[in-house]
């Protein structure tokens, strides 16, 4: 069965730093990965998603995360946070040709000036 | 992309009391899906609805408590039945691209908070 990881429920970074959210996955056929971001009282949003063309994905809002097959990571990362980054996070998997998504239990993002 | 309308955007409801929840896409879509998102918990799939045919529950959830109505291909209500406060919750309803495009397109979320 699959199933996604996120380590850390928050992660708090300075503005202008290095941002990292973990996501690991488990799954036994090539995934479709992607992350998700929920601002406060709105819906989610696809940042990016991973479908095997290229292991470097870039996303939206300078946003990136890069497959790892040999570590079954998908780490999102941006270099330089912004405040209006503070946010909840989602990694997810599917697979191809079926509906279900398997979510992490997500982290928050808090950006401190 | 789809544009996905949910509503109401947040509701205070009495425990025992019922809430439908209504979902329009702007396209016509096969499937639609309802999420649950418990507070400070990740999202769960109540549901599939696809058009012409019953529901697909998932494990953990019954027809009887949260009926779904999928009357024509862009739009559901999901109805959560005889509330209680553990149905406090943000739900989701959600359609899945196609091809290029797969991946889910979420609504703003039903936000539920049960006295």
């Amino acid at each position: 069965a699959q199933s996604v990881t996120q380590l850390g429920s928050h992660v708090s970074v300075s503005e202008g730093a290095l941002v990292l959210l973990r996501c690991n996955y488990s799954s036994s056929v090539p995934p479709y990965l992607f992350w998700y971001v929920q601002y406060p009282n709105q819906g989610l949003q696809l940042l990016l998603k991973y479908t095997s063309a290229a292991t470097l994905v870039k996303g939206i809002n300078g946003f990136e995360a890069e497959f790892k097959k040999s570590e079954t990571s998908f780490h999102l990362t941006k270099p330089s946070a912004h405040m209006s980054d503070a946010a909840e996070y989602f990694c997810a998997v599917g697979d191809s040709g079926t509906y279900k998504y398997i979510f992490g239990t997500g982290t928050r993002l808090k950006v401190l000036a | 992309s789809a544009v996905i309308s949910q509503k109401p955007s947040r509701d205070i409801c009495q425990r025992g009391t019922s809430l439908t929840i209504q979902c329009q896409v702007d396209s016509q879509v096969t499937m639609m899906f309802w999420y649950r998102q418990q507070p400070g918990q990740s999202l769960t799939l109540i549901a599939t609805a696809n058009q012409g045919s019953e529901a697909t529950y998932e494990s953990g959830f019954v027809i009887d408590k949260f009926p779904i109505s999928r009357p024509n291909l862009t739009f559901s209500t999901l109805t959560v039945s005889n509330m209680s406060p553990e149905d406090s919750s943000i739900y989701l309803c959600s359609v899945e691209g196609q091809g290029e495009n797969e991946k889910l397109f979420f609504g703003s979320g039903t936000q539920l908070s049960v006295l």
